[in-house]
């Protein structure tokens, strides 16, 4: 069955730091897959998607993503994080059977140190 | 962009009401999702509607039922509310394979 993981649940970076947040996933084929942010009290807002070509996509916020088959992960960074970035982070993989649903992850929290 | 709204932030309701919760889009999109969100459990299916009057049960369903009369327009409903459906409700369409969502709506059931 399709699933997404992220292993952290809170993670606490500097500002001005680099940040990756981890994500795994389980998927029969060619996944569809995605990084949504959430501010408190907000809805989801999407980050960036990969669904096939270069493996390193672009997002906005100054975020990107590797998606790497080997070891099915499809993991977020940013190389410097502001004090805005603080929010919840879910990964989110396309379902097999629809096309247009999709599968969260639990999410991984971010604060920020100041 | 997308713009998909949600007609109330916050709802408090008591335990046996009828609750419904409404959500519009604006880009004559065909599939319309509700979830709900629960820390620690991520985004949960309630239902699904990919045109009108056409719905699919997500993967819990029970003790909720929708309505999609209009395709811009994709309605909640909780037929007795209970304590147990405090939650964060979340309206979604599709784009691109993406989906977009509104605000949220926060409901307490007491």
């Amino acid at each position: 069955a399709q699933s997404v993981t992220q292993p952290d649940i809170h993670i606490t970076v500097s500002e001005g730091a680099s940040l990756e947040l981890r994500c795994n996933y389980s998927y029969g084929a060619t996944p569809y897959l995605f990084w949504y942010v959430q501010s408190p009290g907000q809805g989801l807002q999407l980050l960036l998607k990969y669904f096939s070509g270069d493996t390193l996509v672009q997002g906005i916020k100054g975020f990107e993503a590797e998606f790497k088959r080997s070891q099915s992960s499809f993991n977020l960074r940013k190389p410097s994080v502001h004090w805005s970035d603080a929010a919840e982070y879910f990964c989110a993989v396309g379902r097999e059977s629809s096309a247009s649903k999709i599968i969260f992850g639990s999410g991984t929290r971010l604060s920020i140190r100041p | 962009d997308v713009k998909v709204t949600q007609s109330s932030r916050y709802l408090v309701k008591r335990t046996g009401e009828k609750v419904f919760l409404e959500c519009v889009q604006d880009m004559d999109h065909e599939n319309m999702f509700w979830y709900r969100q629960d820390p620690g459990l991520g985004l949960r299916l309630i239902y699904f509607s990919y045109d009108v009057k056409m719905k699919e049960k997500g993967d819990i369903p029970e003790g909720y039922s929708v309505s999609r009369e209009k395709k811009e327009r994709f309605s909640l409903i909780l037929e007795s509310a209970s304590t147990n459906q405090t939650s964060m409700y979340l309206c979604a369409t599709t784009g691109g394979r993406a989906q977009y969502f509104g605000p949220g709506t926060r409901l307490l059931v007491l």
